[in-house]
């Protein structure tokens, strides 16, 4: 099993303070994904990071794969009560094999 | 067009009992996998099928478990003789080709078992 360890499991923060979320592992992957999760619904997907080292901006989120290809990092920037949400990495390892993390659950107080 | 669905949206059952969970993908998604999610944290892999080739069932827990996928489209996870530790979130998703693909998740059913 290639395991994706998520810190921190649960954080709860202040809106408009800046966050950051680690997605670390052992194993190498080909690409890595980002998904969040609010309740009741199924994850979304984020953004895909392919390359090694690579930086991807949605908004205020920034997300990079580490230079290994091992790890992967979240960044949140003046965060909004609307990023609540349960925040999975996935690694993705040959052509079918998809391994999510163990989740980062995120609360944005107003 | 309409996305991943999933039926039902809750299913309370016996232990014992067995239960069925239902998976509509979106068409022409030739992907479809299923997890089981626990307590809202990570999800855990149970199965996958690809097009007409034969399933990973590499991540099944146990014999009590079983999927198929009927037509290349809608799927069926059956747990039998439920246990009390089958209750999870169990959420199925289906991509348009292989893991690198992006997975578009159903709402998910939410079993609990008595």
């Amino acid at each position: 099993t290639q395991l994706l360890e998520q810190s921190p499991q649960f954080l709860s923060i202040q809106e408009g303070e800046n966050l950051t979320v680690y997605c670390n592992s052992s194993s190498v992957f080909s690409s890595l994904q980002w998904y969040r999760q609010e309740p009741g619904e199924g994850p979304v997907l984020l953004v895909t990071v392919v390359t090694g080292g690579e930086v991807k901006k949605l908004k205020r989120l920034t997300f990079q794969f580490g230079d290994a290809r091992k790890d992967s990092s979240l960044h949140i920037t003046a965060a909004q009560t609307g990023d609540t949400g349960l925040y999975l990495c996935a690694g993705v390892s040959g052509a079918n094999n998809l391994f999510f993390g163990t989740g980062t659950r995120l609360t944005v107080i107003p | 067009g309409a996305g991943v669905s999933q039926s039902p949206s809750n299913k309370v059952t016996e232990k014992g009992k067995d239960v069925e969970l239902r998976c509509d993908p979106i068409s022409g998604h030739t992907a479809l996998y299923w997890y089981r999610q626990s307590l809202g944290q990570g999800l855990e892999f149970l199965i996958y099928f690809q097009g007409n080739s034969a399933p990973d069932k590499s991540g099944l827990p146990s014999d009590r478990f079983s999927a198929e996928r009927t037509g290349g489209s809608v799927s069926t996870l059956t747990i039998q003789r439920t246990q009390q530790e089958d209750s999870a979130v169990y959420l199925c998703a289906s991509t348009l080709g292989g893991a690198e693909e992006t997975q578009y998740f159903g709402p998910g059913t939410r079993l609990l078992v008595l």
